[in-house]
């Protein structure tokens, strides 16, 4: 069966200081990844997509990059954060390979910027 | 305008009751439809699924989908405490298509 991870679940960090999250996908190959952020009481605002290595799309101008080294690594960096990139990341995958049109979301990380 | 637009809530019922949880949105090029459960601090996970109209039913939970009213709903029989969570509609054009979110219902399930 397939397993997502994300990791680190909790994060704070200074604002202007740097950031990695990842994500990684088991038990399945070539699929679609996506990272999310969600705001207190808000919906999924999606940031960026990626459909291979080294393909990625960004839906939202802003410091955060993304970047996919691995077919099933997915890698959300800042080199400074802001205030307002606090909030909740998800990372999620999509098996293109049968046709499904679903998501499957990892854990989250939560990241606090002070 | 949103493309969708789901009521936020918070909605507050009885352990037992029968809960509504609805979606609207605007494009009718929408085709596959989907509700997902977020617990508290975790991830959504995924509900239901189903594609164009008509009702799906899985244990306790019924998805409906109406697209003549761009309206889908997700009905929950015999609610019970463990229900208590972020219900989130989401919805895509096409197969393999990102989904479009809606902002999410956040439901409390009294004993």
């Amino acid at each position: 069966s397939q397993t997502i991870h994300q990791w680190p679940a909790t994060l704070v960090q200074p604002v202007g200081s740097p950031l990695s999250l990842e994500c990684t996908v088991e038990g399945t190959s070539n699929p679609n990844l996506y990272w999310y952020r969600q705001a207190a009481g808000r919906g999924l605002q999606l940031l960026f997509y990626s459909v291979g290595i080294g393909q990625i799309s960004s839906e939202v101008p802003q410091n955060l990059s993304a970047s996919r080294p691995q077919d099933r690594q997915f890698i959300l960096s800042s080199k400074k954060l802001l205030l307002s990139d606090s909030g909740f990341y998800l990372c999620a995958w999509q098996n293109r390979g049968q046709g499904t049109d679903t998501q499957y979301f990892g854990p989250g990380t939560r990241l606090t910027v002070l | 305008q949103k493309e969708v637009e789901q009521d936020p809530g918070p909605l507050s019922v009885p352990e037992g009751a029968i809960v509504s949880l609805n979606c609207t949105y605007s494009n009718s090029a929408f085709q596959y439809f989907m509700w997902y459960r977020q617990y508290s601090r975790k991830g959504p996970e995924l509900l239901m699924y189903t594609y164009s109209s008509g009702n799906k039913e899985d244990g306790r939970f019924t998805a409906q989908v109406d697209k003549s009213s761009k309206y889908i709903s997700l009905f929950i029989r015999d609610s019970q405490p463990s229900d208590s969570a972020t219900y989130l509609c989401a919805m895509t054009y096409n197969q393999g298509g990102k989904l479009i979110f809606g902002q999410g219902t956040e439901l409390s399930v009294k004993p």
